[in-house]
């Protein structure tokens, strides 16, 4: 039978293009999020995190952007490498509830040389 | 090594096997986490651990999966009557904060699964 789950939404850019990564979380609840990039072959490798009392959040070539009005994650990758090709997921969680963060479905991007 | 170790990488067991998986968390480490990937998909929680006090297996999809950690360090997630549903790849994480998944966790590589 065809395994849908495969097909993975992807995102393609050339090298030095700005990406950008979206994802809809779920729980109106949700108050701590999280980036997580995974390469091939290995674990997720956290990214970047954002707390709900933020809609913003900067770090190394990478910005998180939080809009709680519609529950919406995106993370965009400024001056796209080669070796930000990866499979990137966010996760949402609840502080002071469960502790296990709900993972999204997944985004991959391919950056091409 | 620095990091959380898993062994093995690659498992193949024939329908209705047992398996045993291993985590190796960083040391010092008091959380640890059990994951499951399927192909294509984000990881699915299985089961978390405080030392040795497993606190919470509610993502254990069946009375197949069992996962220890007698000593507070080393983990195994044991299957048992493997199906081809079990297929995946099982991810083990350790953190230095009790339950925490954010910053201060780290994943390995993953054991994957294949049931034929």
């Amino acid at each position: 039978g065809e395994s849908v789950g495969l097909h993975l939404p992807t995102l393609s850019v050339q090298e030095g293009d700005n990406s950008i990564i979206n994802c809809a979380y779920s729980n109106s609840a949700s108050d701590y999020f999280i980036w997580y990039k995974q390469e091939s072959g290995k674990g997720p490798q956290f990214i970047i995190d954002i707390r709900s009392n933020m809609d913003k959040r900067q770090g190394q070539r990478v910005t998180v952007l939080l809009n709680k009005t519609v529950k919406h994650l995106s993370l965009q990758i400024a001056a796209t490498q080669p070796g930000d090709s990866a499979v990137y997921f966010c996760a949402e969680n609840i502080s002071g509830g469960s502790y296990i963060p709900t993972f999204g479905r997944g985004t991959s991007l391919i950056v091409h040389p | 090594g620095a990091g959380v170790s898993q062994s093995p990488r690659y498992k193949v067991a024939k329908r209705g096997q047992d398996v045993a998986l291993r985590c190796d968390p960083i040391s010092g480490h008091v959380s640890l986490f059990w994951y499951q990937q399927a192909l294509g998909q984000g990881p699915e929680f299985l089961t978390y651990f405080q030392n040795e006090a497993q606190l919470d297996k509610s993502g254990l999809p069946s009375d197949r999966f069992f996962a220890e950690r007698p000593e507070g360090s080393v983990s195994t997630l044991k299957i048992q009557r493997t199906q081809q549903e079990d297929s995946a790849v099982y991810l083990c994480a350790s953190s230095l904060v009790q339950g925490s998944v954010g910053t201060e966790a780290f994943f390995g590589q993953g054991t994957r699964l294949t049931v034929v």
